[in-house]
């Protein structure tokens, strides 16, 4: 089974701190993922990243950066925290494929910005 | 504009009746389809997919979805609901390659 492991399920933060997410997967897939889950807005894409050192903007990438050093780990960065970043973050991960393979989800970070 | 469509944002079952998720998508090739749960506290869970061939598809956990083009609907499906299927339900389409796009979830509760 394909495992994804979100280092912190929850985390408090202040405003102004630099916030680190990390996540990693154990099965040696090329694609990486960051959603925020925020009621009745579902799962908005942040960033992702398709290799190694590669990354793209998703939908909602402002206020936020992404880190890719190694192919199974993949970092989202909150340079400036704003409260308006508490939120629900999940990572996911899926295969390099052409047949849209299924992505992979962790259980999630709950991150809140005092 | 590529969209996906949960029109019931809450659901309440009697344990043991059946259930229908509605999933409108719009998109213009041949989608890609999915159907997600999340229970309290989870991450995802893949329940089904859909990428081409019989549009009557089977899942886990006795869930099943009909791809019906003709209505740019997937609906979810299980005939009877167990306590444990108390949950929030997730409908995405993937656009392109890596890109999913999510409906905004159906939270489902059932009722002893």
């Amino acid at each position: 089974d394909v495992k994804v492991t979100q280092s912190s399920r929850y985390l408090v933060k202040r405003t102004g701190e630099k916030v680190f997410l990390e996540c990693v997967q154990d099965m040696d897939h090329e694609n990486m993922f960051w959603y925020r889950q925020d009621p009745g807005l579902g799962l908005r894409l942040i960033y992702f990243s398709y290799d190694v050192k590669m990354k793209e903007k998703g939908d909602i990438p402002e206020g936020y950066s992404v880190s890719r050093e190694k192919k199974e780990r993949f970092s989202l960065i909150l340079e400036s925290a704003s409260t308006n970043q508490t939120s629900m973050y999940l990572c996911a991960s899926s295969p390099a494929d052409r047949d849209n393979q299924p992505q992979h989800f962790g259980d999630g970070t709950r991150l809140s910005i005092l | 504009a590529q969209s996906v469509t949960q029109p019931d944002i809450h659901i309440t079952v009697s344990e043991g009746a059946s259930l229908e998720l509605r999933c409108n998508y719009s998109y213009g090739a041949t989608p890609y389809l999915f159907w997600y749960v999340q229970s309290p506290g989870q991450g995802l869970q893949l329940l089904l997919k859909y990428f081409s061939g019989d549009t009557l598809v089977q899942g886990i956990k006795g869930f099943e979805a009909e791809f019906k083009r003709s209505q740019s609907s997937f609906n979810l499906r299980k005939p009877s609901v167990h306590w444990s299927d108390a949950a929030e339900y997730f409908c995405a389409v993937a656009r392109g390659t890596y890109k999913y796009i999510f409906g905004t979830g159906t939270r489902l509760k059932v009722l002893a």
